[in-house]
């Protein structure tokens, strides 16, 4: 089993809907959890940080679920400018591990 | 206050050539990551640095492959008598070590583009 898993898509979603990913990780002593985004051919950037309670920046918003080891990614309102690859990561021991990243397409 | 700077952007190289690659990571950082990405797959993880240490290797390929990071100057990939394989982005980031890291992640260099004809 992956240490963390993501499906890789692509999700093909119109223009205004909303589209949620998870992402479940195997070590059940992991306390970090990020969702980076990554456009093609360009590095990865952090969206933002998941924290135990949940957490909301704007039109997305991740979520934690501790007992089935998984997170998620929900994206309100969905902008052409969305459509990139979304990569789960989650910290291991002494570095983060990567999830292989689902690829999100906004159509207009 | 510089990001992570990776160079040279793109590199072409002939088989059998060698191939260095360049990061110097964020001011204060003294922990550098090197991945590999090949075209349309994710991310790969190398090696793990410290100034003067290899902290992780294990993503590194058993031949061909060094990776260093001085007491000065910046971290090198290295890549001895490349072949067409090798062709991919490969991805610096840094971090001030892995207290900071668990809590506000990497920050990734914008990447070596190696091609090799």
């Amino acid at each position: 089993r992956k240490e963390v898993e993501q499906d890789p898509g692509p999700f093909n979603v119109p223009e205004g809907a909303t589209v949620a990913f998870n992402c479940t990780y195997s070590n059940s002593a992991s306390q970090s959890f990020f969702w980076y985004r990554q456009d093609c051919r360009k590095e990865p950037k952090l969206l933002m940080s998941v924290y135990s309670s949940g957490n909301e920046d704007g039109r997305f918003t991740a979520q934690l679920n501790r007992a089935s080891q998984y997170i998620s990614l929900l994206i309100r309102d969905s902008k052409l400018s969305d459509s990139a690859t979304y990569l789960c990561v989650v910290n291991g021991n002494y570095q983060l591990i990567w999830g292989a990243g689902t690829k999100l397409i906004i159509k207009p | 206050n510089a990001g992570v700077m990776q160079n040279p952007r793109h590199l072409v190289r002939r088989r059998g050539q060698e191939a260095r690659l360049r990061c110097s990571p964020m001011k204060g950082h003294s922990h550098v990551y090197w991945y590999r990405q090949l075209p349309e797959e994710g991310l790969k993880f190398m090696v793990y640095l410290q100034k003067e240490n290899i902290i992780d290797e294990s993503g590194m390929p058993k031949e061909r492959f060094s990776a260093e990071f001085p007491k000065e100057g910046p971290s090198i990939l290295r890549i001895q008598q490349v072949v067409r394989g090798d062709s991919a982005a490969y991805f610096c980031a840094s971090s001030p070590g892995p207290g900071t890291t668990f809590i506000h992640g990497y920050t990734f260099g914008s990447g070596t583009r190696l091609t090799v004809v």
